[in-house]
């Protein structure tokens, strides 16, 4: 079955930029989507099919898919960012999730 | 706008059947995917399964022995059932639409807690 692979965890000084990645084979060739997870609530997309930001999230997020990589780039991160992200993308007829990365703050 | 709602027990006993509803307000069920998804504790989301399209469902290769997904549209409602439960499917269940094929999900319902245990 079709894998997607986030590293656990990621940490970023306020103001800096994460970048966080999501590999999986041809990963270029499907439409990936990032979601935000909050302690406590549902997730939200912040990035949907690579590169759209829906209405309401902050231009500071950004998505890039390219070869066998996709990328969240959060630019001049702030405090409220920290969350688990998690990547999404289709296998012909399946739906597939990363296994969620943590975004640190500090 | 669009809202959706989990609905079932909390508390399921080990090797029995775990179900749930969700109630969808504010769009038509005859559209789009409807899907499960799971987030077990310490761990990462997990999708279960969706239908669409009258009743058309495809679900998650390590689960499907074990999974049923339907709809019933009069209702405005879609249902899963797992069935065989282990302490391993102790998880928040999400009900969440999904575009289309190829597209993201827009709307998640809130979540609601199954534990697995005696």
């Amino acid at each position: 079955s079709y894998e997607l692979t986030q590293p656990p965890s990621v940490s970023v000084s306020p103001g800096q930029t994460a970048t966080i990645t999501c590999s999986g084979d041809k990963l270029g060739t499907k439409y990936t989507s990032w979601y935000q997870q909050k302690p406590g609530q549902s997730p939200v997309v912040v990035i949907s099919q690579d590169t759209r930001r829906p209405s309401g999230i902050p231009e500071r997020f950004s998505g890039s898919n390219s070869g066998n990589t996709a990328t969240l780039t959060i630019s001049g991160t702030h405090a409220m960012d920290e969350a688990d992200y998690f990547c999404q993308a289709w296998d012909i007829t399946t739906v597939v999730f990363g296994g969620g990365t943590k975004l640190t703050v500090l | 706008q669009v809202q959706l709602q989990e609905s079932g027990p909390g508390l399921v006993k080990p090797s029995e059947t775990l179900s749930l509803t969700c109630s969808v307000s504010g769009t038509s069920i005859t559209g789009y995917y409807w899907n499960w998804i799971r987030r077990p504790p310490g761990k990462g989301l997990e999708w279960i399964g969706y239908v669409y399209l009258g009743g058309n469902t495809n679900t998650n290769p390590s689960l499907k022995s074990r999974v049923t997904v339907s709809v019933d549209a009069s209702k405005n409602q879609f249902s899963l059932n797992l069935r065989s439960v282990t302490a391993a499917d102790t998880a928040i269940y999400y009900c969440a639409r999904l575009v289309g094929a190829t597209d993201n999900i827009d709307y998640w319902g809130q979540g609601t807690l199954v534990t697995v245990s005696s």
